[in-house]
């Protein structure tokens, strides 16, 4: 497609449960990146893929967080065991090696 | 550790007059500088980026900003906003040479009044 694009765009789940969010990036980027925007922490990096080498997991908030990017395309953000303080939007962006991020429309998770 | 201030939380502007949002950066070395745009309930829309050379930079929609080394800023600007202007408005410096994550600012909430 023509952007970034990212499903589901609105998922509710109840504490505990397990939710998983995808993205599908810009034909052509290499790079893959997930972000947390929430009212009380504004914009966060959780995660970023380069190519085939290891993933920066360093703004991952738990282990109850993880990622994968399957086949340098796809990539799948999984929350285990689901708190009312992961309740935000996840935000998904992809680039070109060296260049700007293109984000997509962001997938808006309620933990109630 | 790089980081990005937005003094202005909010600001409210009239129509066709001038603006400019503030940006304070903190970076060892030059740094990857972006504007980001985003409406309510959308994404973030890339207005303009600075990686190197010309140091006032046009973006989309009539943007343009400047990189000022000696006082570590990277202010937006627009001579005459329009009210589909209003929205929020993210500065974020990226590490030099690399595919690495962005840190944004807090954020710029502008409104536009008629």
């Amino acid at each position: 497609g023509a952007g970034v694009s990212q499903s589901p765009s609105n998922k509710v789940t109840e504490k505990g449960k397990d939710v998983e969010l995808r993205c599908d990036p810009i034909s052509g980027h290499t790079a893959l990146y997930w972000y947390r925007q929430s009212l009380g922490q504004g914009l966060e990096f959780l995660i970023y893929f380069q190519g085939n080498s290891a993933p920066d997991k360093s703004g991952l908030p738990s282990d109850r967080f993880s990622a994968e990017r399957t086949g340098g395309s796809v990539s799948t953000l999984t929350i285990q065991r689901t708190q009312q303080e992961d309740s935000a939007v996840y935000l998904c962006a992809s680039s070109r090696l060296y260049n700007e991020q293109f984000f997509g429309p962001g997938t808006r998770l309620t933990v109630l | 550790a790089q980081s990005v201030t937005q003094p202005d939380i909010h600001i409210t502007v009239s129509e066709g007059a001038s603006l400019e949002l503030r940006c304070n950066y903190s970076y060892g070395a030059t740094p990857y500088l972006f504007w980001y745009v985003q409406s309510p309930g959308q994404g973030l829309q890339l207005l303009l980026k600075y990686f190197s050379g010309d140091t006032l930079v046009q973006g989309i929609k009539g943007f343009e900003a400047e990189f000022k080394r000696s006082q570590s800023s990277f202010n937006l600007r627009k001579p005459s906003v329009h009210w589909s202007d209003a929205a929020e408005y993210f500065c974020a410096v990226g590490a030099t040479g690399t595919a690495s994550k962005l840190t944004f600012g807090t954020g710029t909430r502008l409104q536009v009044t008629l």
